[in-house]
């Protein structure tokens, strides 16, 4: 199955420390997103990537978020000084370009910070 | 801003009965609509879709409906079975100045248990 694979599953940090997320999608998807989940709610658009180029990004996303797609494959977030609050599920989807096309989703990356 | 809201948190369904999960949006922009299940420690899972020039749309036990004057879509799940106990999530996304990103809005979700 080459669904999308994200990895860690699960990360536990201590309040202040950074914390890197890996994303592979879908390999003939060119479309990257990245989403966050928290306890009883939808998943909320963070960014977006068409290949490597990053078209859009989210006002959730505060400057202590970065996120990369170097060769327009695999996609990595990064959260420096983290704060209790960044405590979710982060997600990754991928599609194809195109109209109407559906987002294929990732297991998410549960990240608590302690 | 909640642009698209499930303003049911839950609901209990009997096998065998339909399922009926709705879904209201306020953006009149939104053109593209889509059904996800979740799962407990899993990404949500594309379940169907109908385009805006659609509404009804159909795939096997799942129907969906679009109703653009109310800015209302229900998913129907008939019939309902054990398995399809899950969360699900209604999503709309929009064509922006000609070009579609794909980008997702969530509703908060449905809790659907279907008791056997």
């Amino acid at each position: 199955d080459t669904g999308v694979s994200q990895n860690p599953r699960h990360k536990i940090t201590k309040r202040g420390q950074n914390v890197t997320f890996r994303c592979d999608p879908i390999s003939e998807h060119n479309r990257l997103y990245w989403y966050r989940q928290t306890l009883g709610q939808g998943p909320e658009f963070l960014t977006y990537f068409q290949n490597e180029a990053q078209l859009e990004k989210s006002r959730l996303l505060s400057d202590r978020f970065s996120a990369e797609r170097p060769k327009g494959s695999f996609s990595t977030l990064e959260i420096q000084r983290t704060e209790q609050g960044d405590s979710a599920m982060y997600l990754c989807a991928s599609s194809v370009q195109g109209v109407n096309t559906e987002a294929f989703f990732g297991q998410g990356t549960r990240l608590t910070v302690v | 801003d909640q642009q698209v809201k499930q303003n049911s948190p839950s609901l209990s369904v009997q096998e065998g009965r339909i399922s009926i999960l709705n879904c209201d949006y306020t953006n009149s922009m939104f053109d593209y609509f889509l059904w996800y299940k979740k799962y407990p420690a899993e990404g949500p899972t594309f379940l169907i879709s109908i385009s805006s020039i659609k509404d009804k749309n159909e795939d096997g036990r799942f129907t969906v409906f679009l109703n653009k004057s109310a800015k209302h879509l229900s998913l129907h799940i008939v019939p309902s079975q054990p398995g399809d106990s899950a969360v699900y999530f209604c999503a709309a996304s929009a064509v922006a100045g000609g070009t579609s990103y794909g980008k997702l809005t969530f509703g908060q979700g449905t809790i659907l248990t279907v008791h056997p």
